[in-house]
């Protein structure tokens, strides 16, 4: 049974570009996690996503970032213009059922140039 | 909202001794409260958890307390080893909501 999936593990990106960063849940979980962790600090929410629909974006900043999960397909974390200050691993994580378990992915390590 | 504060930011450990880290939470209605263990590179990856209806689990060497009162829990590490070395994170989960809010961590140095 597979773990979180994330892709990809290494992102490189300059100033004002966009980042895509991709996560498949473990199979079975319908529930899935964006947090991000900056350099020698804890991990801080983002948001939390069911197939289609956003739950809590309270953690996602206003501008510039933005999240899915299709129907079809992984979720996907979208942020436009980057800036230095995002450069940080990004982690997924997934869970059965809200109030369960979360199981993190590998990270996506998002440097801006 | 919720505030988690973890103690002590470092601690370094002979190997075969014990060692214990705290958190404390703010919200007395959090209900779930998860420990992950995160290497260098790596993902975190959940050690233990307890729920607000226990006040106590154990696996083999690795140990969670929950003082529900006084809102804290203590992650127990019994004859550590070098491999144990990796930052601790405790977290937090809330009645009614699925985030995880984390502590800032835990550098846990096991030396032979």
């Amino acid at each position: 049974n597979a773990g979180v999936m994330q892709n990809p593990r290494h992102l490189v990106r300059r100033r004002g570009q966009e980042a895509r960063l991709r996560c498949s849940p473990m199979k079975g979980h319908s529930h899935v996690y964006w947090y991000r962790q900056l350099p020698e600090e804890g991990l801080k929410f983002m948001v939390y996503l069911q197939k289609e629909n956003i739950i809590d974006e309270s953690g996602m900043p206003k501008e510039r970032f933005s999240a899915e999960f299709p129907k079809e397909g992984p979720s996907i974390l979208r942020i436009q213009q980057v800036v230095r200050g995002d450069s940080a691993a990004y982690f997924c994580a997934s869970s059965p059922a809200s109030q369960e378990t979360q199981y993190f992915g590998p990270g996506t390590r998002l440097t801006v140039l | 909202g919720e505030n988690v504060e973890q103690h002590p930011s470092t601690l370094s450990v002979q190997e075969g001794d014990s060692a214990v880290i705290k958190c404390t939470y703010s919200d007395s209605a959090s209900n779930y409260f998860p420990w992950y263990k995160q290497e260098l590179g790596k993902r975190p990856q959940l050690i233990i958890d307890i729920r607000s209806n226990v006040g106590e689990k154990k696996d083999q060497r690795i140990a969670v307390t929950l003082n529900k009162t006084a809102k804290h829990f203590s992650l127990h590490i019994t004859e550590t080893q070098p491999e144990d070395s990796a930052v601790y994170f405790c977290a937090v989960q809330g009645a009614g909501f699925q985030k995880l809010v984390f502590g800032t961590g835990t550098r846990l140095l096991v030396s032979p």
